[in-house]
């Protein structure tokens, strides 16, 4: 049975600071990684989408990687804003579509 | 292109009545979902259709039911409201290699 985690479940760092935000997940046959963003009271908004095939895929300031064999994805934000604090979710799609319970990421101004 | 559009944004309802829920697609997607969000609990697949014709339950489908009225429209049917559905309501669809996506939710309580 497939498991996401995310590790951290909360993060403070200081405006300006480089970050990375962690998603395991326990079989490596999926299809897909996608990362998403969830501001208080608001819906999810994708920000990347990994194929199986793919090893990182960049949008902006943000980087996300994905290593199929060990597990694991990473989300890289640089520069860090305070408009990027929100809630991180990650999700493996493989036959079915599993959530971690994400990293609530708060920056400090 | 609206993506996935959700109604009503918001909906107050007493023990016992009904509702529906609507969601349609604009992206030619074949899945669509229904999660229910609550505080420490995450998101719960409460229904998901695979394609056009079909549903599947998922981990919390109680008290639930559902549509898929087309490719682009799948509604979540409350029968008998209770208190314990009071829930924040998500639709969302995919693709396979066009990844997940979601609408903007409906903020339900059931007094």
């Amino acid at each position: 049975k497939q498991e996401v985690t995310q590790i951290p479940a909360a993060l403070s760092v200081p405006e300006g600071e480089n970050l990375v935000l962690n998603c395991s997940f326990t079989d490596s046959a999926i299809y897909n990684l996608q990362w998403f963003r969830q501001d208080p009271g608001k819906g999810l908004t994708s920000l990347l989408l990994i194929q199986s095939s793919q090893r990182e895929q960049t949008s902006g300031r943000l980087n996300a990687s994905l290593d199929k064999s060990s597990g694991r994805s990473t989300l890289y934000i640089a520069a860090s804003q305070p408009g990027d604090s929100a809630t991180y979710l990650c999700a493996v799609l493989d036959d079915k579509i599993i959530f971690g319970k994400g990293t609530r990421l708060h920056i400090l101004p | 292109n609206a993506g996935v559009t959700q109604t009503p944004k918001f909906q107050v309802l007493k023990t016992g009545q009904s509702m529906t829920l609507q969601c349609a697609q604009d992206m030619n997607h074949n899945s669509m979902y229904w999660y229910r969000q609550d505080p420490g609990m995450g998101l719960r697949l409460i229904y998901y259709s695979a394609s056009e014709g079909t549903t599947d339950k998922g981990e919390v489908p109680n008290g639930y039911n559902v549509s898929r009225l087309n490719k682009r429209e799948f509604s979540l049917r409350l029968e008998s409201a209770a208190p314990s559905q009071t829930s924040v309501y998500f639709c969302a669809s995919s693709e396979l290699l066009a990844g997940l996506y979601f609408g903007p939710g409906t903020r339900l309580t059931v007094l």
